[in-house]
C-alpha cells in the first residue's frame, strides 16, 4: 500500500506563473488536507477537502489559490500568478472515515520556489 | 477555537540524556492528540498516538499521556540519540471529520 504521493517532489517557478502541485492519497483515504510550511517555521492549515468537496478552506488566502480533489485522480492545489512569498514547502495528507481511525499521513511534500 | 502550544526549541542535548518537550491543548470535545517528527527535508511521521484521556502513546522510545486535567501531552524519551535530531510537532484533531491543527514544532538538537 503506497503511502501519500506528492509531485512534484520539486518545483521552480517565475513570478507572474501557475503552480500545480498533485497528491494523491494513501489507497482507501477519501480525505485530504493541505498544510504550508515556511523556512523554520510550523505547519499553517489551508484547506481540507472529501471527494468533490471542500470541507474547510479557511487557511486558504482569499486570493490565487484553490483546490480541489475530484471524484477520480489526484488532488490538485493550484496557485495562481505566484509570488516570492508563495515560497515554502506545499504538505499534503491523507486520512480515512473509518470510525474511530484519527491519524493523518503525510506526502514527501512538494518545495516550490519562486524566482 | 482549537489550538496547540509547544516549548519554544531548539532542545540541544548530549547523548543519552533525558527529553521532555511540552505541548497543551486547547480544544471542545475530547480531542485525540499526536506526536509528529520531520526529519530534515522530509514530510512529517507520525511517532505516536492517544484518543482518550489516560491513554499512552508510545513508540521507538517516546512515550506521551494524555492528561486531560493538565490538558497536557509532553513527550518524553529516556535516552535520546543523534538520529533523533529532527522537529518534534505536537497536534490535535477534534475528531474523524476534522483538520490537524499543530504546535509550532520543537527543534531536537542531540550532540555526541
Amino acid at each position: 500500500n503506497a503511502g501519500v504521493m506528492q509531485n512534484p517532489r520539486h518545483l521552480v517557478r517565475r513570478r507572474g506563473q501557475e503552480a500545480r502541485l498533485r497528491c494523491s492519497p494513501m489507497k482507501g483515504h477519501s480525505h485530504v488536507y493541505w498544510y504550508r510550511q515556511l523556512p523554520e517555521e510550523g505547519l499553517k492549515f489551508m484547506v481540507y477537502l472529501q471527494k468533490e468537496n471542500i470541507i474547510d478552506e479557511s487557511g486558504m488566502p482569499k486570493e490565487r489559490f484553490s483546490a480541489e480533489f475530484p471524484k477520480e485522480g489526484p488532488s490538485i492545489l493550484r496557485i495562481q500568478q505566484v509570488v516570492r512569498g508563495d515560497s515554502a514547502a506545499y504538505f499534503c495528507a491523507s486520512s480515512s472515515v473509518e470510525r474511530g481511525n484519527t491519524e493523518a499521513f503525510f506526502g514527501q511534500g512538494t518545495r516550490l520556489t519562486v524566482v | 477555537g482549537n489550538s496547540v502550544t509547544q516549548m519554544e526549541g531548539p532542545v540541544t542535548l548530549s547523548e543519552e540524556a533525558f527529553l521532555t518537550i511540552n505541548c497543551t491543548y486547547t480544544a471542545t470535545g475530547y480531542p485525540s492528540l499526536f506526536w509528529y517528527v520531520q526529519y530534515p527535508g522530509e514530510g512529517l511521521q507520525l511517532l505516536l498516538k492517544a484518543t482518550k484521556a489516560d491513554d499512552k502513546g508510545s513508540n521507538k522510545g517516546f512515550e506521551a499521556t494524555y492528561r486531560k486535567e493538565t490538558t497536557s501531552f509532553h513527550l518524553e524519551k529516556g535516552s535520546v540519540q543523534v538520529s533523533d535530531s529532527a522537529v518534534y510537532f505536537c497536534a490535535l484533531k477534534a475528531g474523524t471529520a476534522s483538520k490537524l491543527t499543530f504546535g509550532t514544532g520543537t527543534r531536537l538538537q542531540v550532540t555526541l
